[in-house]
């Protein structure tokens, strides 16, 4: 594709409630990667994935996140039992190799109410 | 303490100034730096990408980074309207592939 894709790009949601985001990466690149951003904040890294290979989830806040990337292309971040401090902008970001320029998406903006 | 330090801003300059902006950073393992530019509600975008401590210019924009003084810089030229976002400086250290940002420094470039 042209560009990273998310979906939705508005998620409102109750507080208990599970969400589900998308990310489709730019085609054929290996690297994957999700960030939360908070209002006013820089990304935060949450975790990284090479193919299907999740290779670091050490910024996944709580058990209650959860990533897959499970043929190495499509990518899925799921928040189960979803709490207000939840509330932020999601990004992925992809790119061609191991190393160098991530290429990111627009984010999905999450609120938790 | 944050590993990396911005100044969060606003800075508001008008059209033609040259913008210097500033990132210290705690952690001696970064290797390579970078300045992402955000518009709003919109993904960040790569500007720069350094490594090691020098200069690196591209067009109207110019990466520093001291490595001594764990300090690197972003100076635009003939500032543009067009400029005006929010910069975010990102580290990544050797063997880890996640970036550390800065807060963000928003700008305001007035015609």
């Amino acid at each position: 594709g042209a560009g990273v894709s998310q979906s939705p790009r508005y998620k409102v949601a109750k507080r208990g409630q599970d969400v589900a985001l998308r990310c489709d990466p730019i085609s054929g690149h290996v690297s994957l990667f999700w960030y939360q951003q908070a209002l006013g904040q820089g990304p935060e890294f949450l975790t990284y994935f090479q193919n299907e290979a999740q290779l670091d989830k050490s910024g996944l806040p709580s058990d209650r996140f959860f990533a897959e990337r499970p043929e190495g292309s499509v990518s899925t971040l799921k928040i189960q039992r979803t709490q207000q401090e939840d509330s932020a902008v999601y990004l992925c970001a992809s790119s061609p190799a191991s190393a160098g320029e991530l290429f990111f998406g627009e984010g999905s903006r999450l609120t938790v109410l | 303490q944050k590993e990396v330090e911005q100044d969060p801003g606003p800075l508001s300059v008008p059209e033609g100034a040259i913008v210097s902006l500033n990132c210290t950073y705690s952690n001696s393992a970064f290797q390579y730096f970078m300045w992402y530019r955000q518009y709003s509600r919109k993904g960040p975008e790569l500007l720069m990408y350094t490594y090691s401590s020098g200069n690196k210019e591209d067009g109207r924009f110019t990466a520093q980074v001291d490595k001594s003084s764990k300090y690197i810089s972003l100076f635009i030229r003939d500032s543009q309207p067009s400029d005006s976002a929010t910069y975010l400086c990102a580290m990544e250290d050797t063997g880890r592939r996640a970036l550390t940002f800065g807060s963000g420094t928003r700008l305001q470039v007035q015609p």
